[in-house]
């Protein structure tokens, strides 16, 4: 089946480490994101990124890196200037760069907790 | 700037009766809307979609929301609600008004915990 595959699940990391969270589809998107979710906050977009080799900021890129090297994977990197890295992160593609109604399909999430 | 509302954090509703989910939204061209699902500790699940046409839409599992363009609105429906629909709703909006951008930004509301009592 396809889809999109965030690993691990649940992440733990002491404050000041940086921490990679992974994210793999399969359903030839050309579009992938990430969000972050906080309880009562809705989504907020970090990166998104339209075609590989090329990614473009959110509203709250700060303290947050990406990578594009294939088509596939979008992994996300929690530095440590990340102020608040303790959240929900969601990944999510969609089959059309600058698709207006394509809706996005999301992987199940990472929990990051940073102690 | 583009906007969701969604006013009511959460919506309690018994089973077999209908439920309402509500979004309003602000964008400065069209708007393209989108409902979501969300289960404890998931992804997101795309539920329906407003582009153009017919203002009621129909979606998965029974979901159907009106578009209102006058009241700038989607409310999401269901015409008799499952103790299984409990769960978090979330609206999104994209404006076809982008700007100089090819990307169409996707802002979503804060959420409705919809809990459906037996």
């Amino acid at each position: 089946d396809g889809g999109i595959t965030q690993s691990p699940k649940y992440l733990f990391r002491k404050e000041g480490q940086n921490v990679t969270l992974s994210c793999e589809q399969n359903l030839n998107h050309d579009a992938m994101y990430w969000y972050r979710q906080d309880p009562g906050q809705g989504l907020r977009l970090i990166y998104y990124s339209q075609i590989v080799n090329d990614f473009q900021k959110g509203d709250i890129a700060e303290g947050y890196s990406v990578s594009r090297e294939k088509k596939e994977s979008f992994p996300l990197t929690v530095t440590s200037a990340q102020k608040n890295p303790t959240a929900f992160y969601l990944c999510a593609s969609s089959v059309e760069t600058g698709g207006y109604g394509s809706p996005l399909h999301f992987g199940n999430g990472t929990r990051l907790t940073v102690t | 700037a583009q906007s969701v509302a969604q006013p009511e954090d959460q919506v309690n509703v018994a089973e077999g009766n209908p439920l309402t989910v509500k979004c309003t939204y602000s964008v400065s061209g069209n708007p393209y809307l989108f409902w979501y699902v969300q289960y404890p500790n998931r992804g997101l699940q795309f539920l329906l979609k407003y582009i153009t046409g017919d203002n009621l839409v129909k979606g998965s599992y029974g979901f159907e929301a009106e578009f209102n363009k006058s009241q700038t609105s989607f409310h999401l429906k269901k015409p008799s609600a499952l103790v299984s629909d409990s769960a978090l709703y979330f609206c999104a909006v994209r404006d076809s008004n982008a700007g100089g951008t090819s990307y169409g930004k996707l802002t979503f509301g804060q959420g409705t915990i919809l809990t459906v009592h037996p």
